[in-house]
Parts: C-alpha cells; structure tokens; sequence
C-alpha cells in the first residue's frame, strides 16, 4: 500500500519561508511524478506543482511560479516544496500526492493527509 | 488555461437517490477528465480517470461518462456514505480542477 506523510507545515509571517517534505512509502518512488495540491480554507483544490519521476521535469502553477520550488531525493523516497516570499494567499492545506505516470499531466491517488500553512502576522 | 465549471454548485438528495453531476471544461480534453470526492477533514479520493474509468476499489454505483468538454459523474443509488464533496480535473493541457459540487442529504 502506498503511503504519503507529509510534514513542514506551520505559521509563517508573510515574505516568510518554508520548507514542506512528504515521504512516500510502498511504491518505486523514482517511476512516479509527484505532484503538490493545495486548499485554501473552505475553498477548492489548486494544483501547484509537479515533478517527473526523474528529476528532469519540474512545472508551476503561475501563482506561486518564482516563490516555490519542488525537488525530491529518490534515495530517501522524499518530495520536497520550498516556499519562499509567502504571501496571506498561500495559505492552506498542502497536499502531497502520487502521479500515475512517470511524467507528463497526471491523475492523483493517493493523497496524504496533508499539512497546514497558514501565512499570518 | 483550461476552466472547469461543475454544476449544480449544491445538491440535496435522500439516500437511495440517483444523481449525476456535471462537469463542463472550456475547450476539449478529450477523454482526459478525472473525479475525485472528499470528505469533510480528509484528503481527495480518486473515484473515476480517463473520464470512465473506475479507480480501484471504488464501487460500480459509480459511474463517468463524456469526452471533448463535457462529462458528467453518475451515483446510481446513494448511500450515506456518498454525500461529499466532488471535484473534476482535467489533465490535457496542464493541470486543473473544477470548484467543486456538494452533495447533501436532504
């Protein structure tokens, strides 16, 4: 069974910085694009970003492209999200989930249970 | 960017009811549209991809249908367990999410 833990959220002050990781278990972690979900409170889902299996290919969602950068460690099953210059917008639940092709534009199954940002002064 | 628009935004029905909800994207996808539903407090749980395509485990009640821009998701007969929150997605041309239908009970 797969399963994904994400971890790194909190409370940041706006122009702040942080850092999420979501480890992947049960599953050949390098043959998976793994993509990162957010929801704001109350609202729907926004994908943010993605990256192929690989390493190779990385893409943004225009409203964070600049500010986040996603990377992983395939030898420690680990996707990363560094948010920078955090705006009161970007807060959310952070979802990390598993692509189902290496690369390319994905569904997503499963999810993790995600974690909370929220951007406050 | 490719907009999803569902619709109704909300609906109440009673267990044992069919429902199809709809999913209109604002230029084709071809077949590439996914649903998912959540749960107040859970995460998203992929129900249909490939517009028909039922997700492992996921029972037959549920069913998807369209291609181009529009799709819809059919429950055939509610259980308690249904009444969520359901999303549709598109994965043709980057990534996108409709905002979302609410099923209630009534």
């Amino acid at each position: 069974e797969v399963q994904l833990l994400e971890s790194g959220g909190g409370l940041v002050q706006p122009g702040g910085s942080l850092r999420l990781s979501c480890a992947a278990s049960g599953l050949t972690f390098s043959s998976y694009a793994m993509s990162w979900v957010r929801q704001a409170p109350g609202k729907g889902l926004e994908w943010v970003s993605e990256m192929s299996g690989s390493g190779g290919g990385t893409y943004y969602a225009d409203s964070v492209k600049g500010r986040f950068t996603i990377s992983r460690d395939n030898s420690k099953n680990t996707v990363y999200l560094q948010m920078n210059s955090l705006r009161v917008e970007d807060t959310a639940v952070y979802y990390c989930t598993k692509g189902r092709y290496s690369s390319g534009w994905n569904w997503f199954d499963p999810w993790g249970q995600g974690t909370l940002v929220t951007v406050s002064s | 960017e490719i907009v999803l628009t569902q619709s109704p935004a909300t609906l109440s029905l009673s267990p044992g009811e069919r429902v199809t909800l709809s999913c209109r994207a604002s230029q084709s996808v071809n077949t590439y549209l996914v649903w998912y539903q959540q749960k107040p407090g859970q995460a998203p749980r992929l129900l249909i991809y490939d517009a028909s395509k039922r997700a492992t485990g996921i029972p037959a009640r549920f069913s998807g249908s369209g291609s181009g821009t529009d799709f819809t998701l059919t429950i055939s007969s509610l259980e308690p367990e249904d009444f969520a929150v359901y999303y549709c997605q598109q994965r043709s041309n980057w990534i996108t999410f409709g905002q979302g239908t609410r099923l209630e009970i009534k």
